[in-house]
């Protein structure tokens, strides 16, 4: 079936450590989006890539830093630099239609708990 | 800079019950509006997506309005369900392409 899939579901950090999450998605999608989700505030965009080789930042990129090598996959890495980590990350993709605009649905994966230990 | 607001942020009724959410954004400039259904410790399932140039969009018992001019949108409910209890978040799409800026949500609960 087609979706995305984030890995692991739950990842715990110490503190000084570079952690790195997982987003994968078969559904032949070039945007991928990561947010930030904490409690009783929306969802805050980190990074987002249009394509292959190419991202861009979003509202909070700091303290993060993203790459995107296959179609499929866009991993985020939570870097010692981000002073408070501990959120739910989502990971989303979504159709592009002809030029920059993005004007369907985009679908999200289940999501990864990150804890600072 | 696009601001989303949802209200009320918790809601609590008896099964059966119609019910409104409600989505307030400050910047009527925008491509597109779509509703999500998060589940506790899950990720967002689309529900309803709104083009810019559509009132509304309908998908079973939900119904969402779309008022660009006066920034607001309304997702009705019909005859709630417990299965329904979930949080519901608007989020808008505006100028600028990748743009998508959400709302906080409201956490519903529907009581059997």
């Amino acid at each position: 079936d087609g979706g995305i899939t984030q890995s692991p579901k739950y990842l715990f950090r110490k503190e000084g450590q570079n952690v790195t999450l997982s987003c994968e998605q078969n559904l032949n999608h070039d945007a991928m989006y990561w947010y930030r989700q904490d409690p009783g505030q929306g969802l805050r965009l980190i990074y987002y890539s249009q394509i292959v080789n190419d991202f861009q930042k979003g509202d909070i990129a700091e303290g993060y830093s993203v790459s995107r090598e296959k179609k499929e996959s866009f991993p985020l890495t939570v870097t010692s630099a981000q002073k408070n980590p501990t959120a739910f990350y989502l990971c989303a993709s979504s159709p592009r239609q002809g030029g920059t605009l993005m004007n369907t649905e985009a679908f999200f994966g289940q999501g990864t708990r990150l804890t600072v230990v | 800079k696009q601001e989303v607001t949802q209200i009320p942020a918790a809601l609590s009724v008896p099964e059966g019950e119609n019910l409104v959410l409600n989505c307030s954004f400050t910047d009527s400039a925008i491509y597109n509006l779509q509703w999500f259904r998060q589940d506790p410790g899950k990720g967002l399932t689309s529900l309803l997506l709104i083009q810019s140039s559509q009132r509304e969009q309908t998908s079973g018992r939900l119904n969402a309005s779309l008022d660009k001019s006066s920034g607001r949108s309304t997702l009705y409910i019909a005859a709630s369900q417990p299965g329904d209890s979930a949080t519901y978040l608007c989020a808008v799409m505006g100028t600028g392409g990748f743009k998508t800026i959400f709302g906080a949500g409201t956490r519903l609960f529907v009581k059997a």
